[in-house]
């Protein structure tokens, strides 16, 4: 199968700092998104991202498929992003989604 | 629209026991998958369904029984519960197996 491995494992920052989590993938994926889990334990779909950037207001990620990596960067960070972040991936062949071990991001006021 | 729906979202089961943890999307999706999350790990596959009638094992399928007799739904069956079955379990659905992805907002479920 894909490893996909995600980088930080922990990261704490104070609010208002920005922030770039990575995800470093084997192989060619046909898909490529990026999930934060809240503290209720909720998958939140934040980027489908399987090539090139987008934005979401302070969120944006950008997807490097050829050199097999994807970033996903925080800007002016509030104690609401705090939780885990995924990173998973689709292989080319049965389509299951691959993930990471996420990111846990802690945000203190 | 309420996306993917699972029930029951807590569960306690003692060894031995079985249930069916449900799962249904009302967005027409065809490819569906089951998956558990256990501490400090990603998630990992236990079934999938790529339309009615069709399943198969994922990466961690023992234990497990699915069936898709619906586009709609795609219940997971726990035949005899162990402690090792004690995780986290969320459902997900896509129109294909190369479309985005959405969960179900999981299903916590405790073997004693």
């Amino acid at each position: 199968g894909i490893q996909v491995e995600q980088s930080p494992p922990d990261l704490i920052l104070q609010e208002g700092a920005n922030s770039t989590l990575r995800c470093n993938f084997s192989d060619s994926v046909n898909n490529l998104q990026w999930f934060h889990q809240n503290p209720w334990g909720q998958l939140i779909n934040l980027f489908y991202i399987p090539s090139g950037t987008k934005q979401n207001g302070r969120l944006s990620a950008t997807t490097v498929a050829t050199e097999r990596y994807s970033l996903l960067y925080i800007s002016s960070s509030q104690t609401t992003d705090s939780g885990v972040y995924f990173c998973a991936v689709r292989g080319s062949t049965l389509g299951r989604l691959y993930f990471g071990r996420g990111t846990q991001l802690t945000v203190w006021p | 629209n309420a996306g993917v729906t699972q029930t029951p979202k807590f569960q306690v089961l003692k060894t031995g026991q079985s249930m069916t943890l449900q799962c249904a999307q009302d967005m027409n999706h065809e490819y569906m998958s089951w998956y558990r999350q256990d501490p400090g790990m990603g998630l990992r596959l236990i079934h999938y369904s790529v339309g009615a009638g069709i399943t198969d094992q994922g990466e961690v399928p023992n234990g497990y029984n699915v069936s898709r007799s619906t586009t709609e739904d795609f219940p997971l069956r726990l035949l005899s519960a162990a402690p090792s079955q004690t995780s986290v379990y969320f459902c997900a659905s896509s129109y294909s197996r190369n479309t985005e992805a959405f969960f179900g907002q999981g299903t916590r479920l405790t073997v004693v």
